[in-house]
Formats: C-alpha cells, sequence, structure tokens
C-alpha cells in the first residue's frame, strides 16, 4: 500500500451514528493531519496530530495516532448529513520537508 | 480565517497552450505549495516554494511546469504547454512555517484540457 491509505473507501452511515476511518502510512512522519473534501471542492483542514501525540479531540471530531503501527483514525460522532464528504489523511514527513502526501481518501455519506 | 484565493476557478484550453494558474497566499505566510488532483484520484503535491526559489519538487513537475512569485502576493503556476493528461484540480496551498504547521488550501482551480 502507499504512504496514507485510508479505509474504508467508502462509509454509509444514518445520521446520529459514529464514523470512524483509518489511515495507514509507511515512513517516519513529523505529523499526520486530516482534511475533508466536498464534491468538487476545496480541501479543508480537520485537525493536525504531531507524532509525539497520541490522541487529539476537536468538537466531534477524535483522531488517534499509533506510530508504532504507522496508523491513524478519525471518529466523527453523531454524524450530520452535513458530514458527508470525503476525508483524506496527509502525512507530513521526519524529514523536515512540508510535503503533505495524501491517500485516496473515504467517502463518507451520511444519511438523514 | 484568512483565506487563500485562486483564479479562475475553471480554466478550459486546448492542448498544447500555455495557461496560468493564479494563487493569492496568506500574507504573512513564508512558504508555497501547488498540489493537483485528478478527477476521482488523491492529491498529489507538485511543487513547494520558499524564500523566492523551489523547495522541492515532485516528479510530475517536469519542465513543462513553472512556479513564480511575481510580486509580494501572487504566486503562479505556469503550465507551458498542455497536455489532455494535466485535466485536473489544482489547488494552491500555503503556510507560516515548515512542516509542523498546517497548510492552507485554497478552493481549486479545475483545468479542462481539450
Amino acid at each position: 500500500s502507499q504512504q496514507g491509505e485510508e479505509d474504508p473507501q467508502a462509509l454509509s452511515i444514518q445520521e446520529g451514528e459514529n464514523a470512524t476511518m483509518n489511515c495507514s502510512y509507511k515512513t517516519s512522519i513529523n505529523n499526520l493531519q486530516w482534511y475533508r473534501q466536498n464534491s468538487g471542492r476545496g480541501l479543508v483542514h480537520l485537525i493536525l496530530i504531531r507524532s509525539n501525540e497520541r490522541e487529539k479531540h476537536s468538537g466531534r471530531l477524535r483522531v488517534t495516532l499509533d506510530t508504532s503501527k504507522k496508523s491513524s483514525s478519525l471518529l466523527i460522532t453523531a454524524s450530520r448529513a452535513a458530514d458527508t464528504a470525503s476525508y483524506f489523511c496527509a502525512t507530513v514527513p521526519f524529514s523536515g520537508y512540508s510535503t503533505l502526501t495524501f491517500g485516496k481518501g473515504t467517502m463518507l455519506l451520511v444519511s438523514p | 480565517e484568512p483565506e487563500v484565493t485562486q483564479t479562475p476557478s475553471h480554466q478550459v484550453t486546448q492542448m498544447g497552450q500555455e495557461v496560468i494558474l493564479r494563487c493569492v497566499p496568506i500574507s504573512n505566510h513564508l512558504y508555497f505549495y501547488w498540489y493537483r488532483q485528478i478527477l476521482g484520484q488523491k492529491v498529489e503535491f507538485l511543487v513547494s516554494f520558499y524564500n523566492n526559489e523551489i523547495s522541492e519538487k515532485s516528479e510530475i513537475f517536469d519542465d513543462q511546469f513553472s512556479v513564480e512569485r511575481p510580486d509580494g502576493s501572487n504566486f503562479t503556476l505556469k503550465i507551458r504547454s498542455t497536455k489532455l493528461e494535466d485535466s485536473a484540480m489544482y489547488f494552491c496551498a500555503s503556510s507560516p512555517g515548515l512542516a509542523v504547521s498546517r497548510q492552507y488550501f485554497g478552493p481549486g482551480t479545475r483545468l479542462t484540457v481539450t
């Protein structure tokens, strides 16, 4: 798999349910970021977690990072129809460069 | 919150033509980036720019691509001779610092090469 691979590729849930998306990566990272993209639109930054952090919260979002497994998860609690979008993880390498390497994303559909 | 802006939102061009995509990064940011996303695929890094020079570029960023910061506010991506496979959404981003900073993305320019 490539750097920043998310699973599942698609997730369909009902409003009020929680949505969990996972991301795996291969190389050492400085930080990992999650972005959201509505269909055909720009990228919205959701949350950044540094390599020395294990968990971070922002509103209804909870992100975990396990550097030993090179994986991260994004949990959206009490989902809403407006959360329908594609979600991408992106890693920044440990090298000091700031290039973001994106995964293929998880398409989340939240039905009312 | 300050925003990165991009123009035009949609550009249609014929194969072989030159295009310039424009971006206005956030004013006090120092690092600038271009990414692209071919329809249905993941976002791919093209180039990063700092202190008026390219700091990193990907394999995609070949000789037909160039970037410029012609004045204190604009950041441009030029594609010299467009190909059909250049059709994609092009995103500009900026950040105040290096790796530990989040990048702020613009809304994108959809480039269609016919």
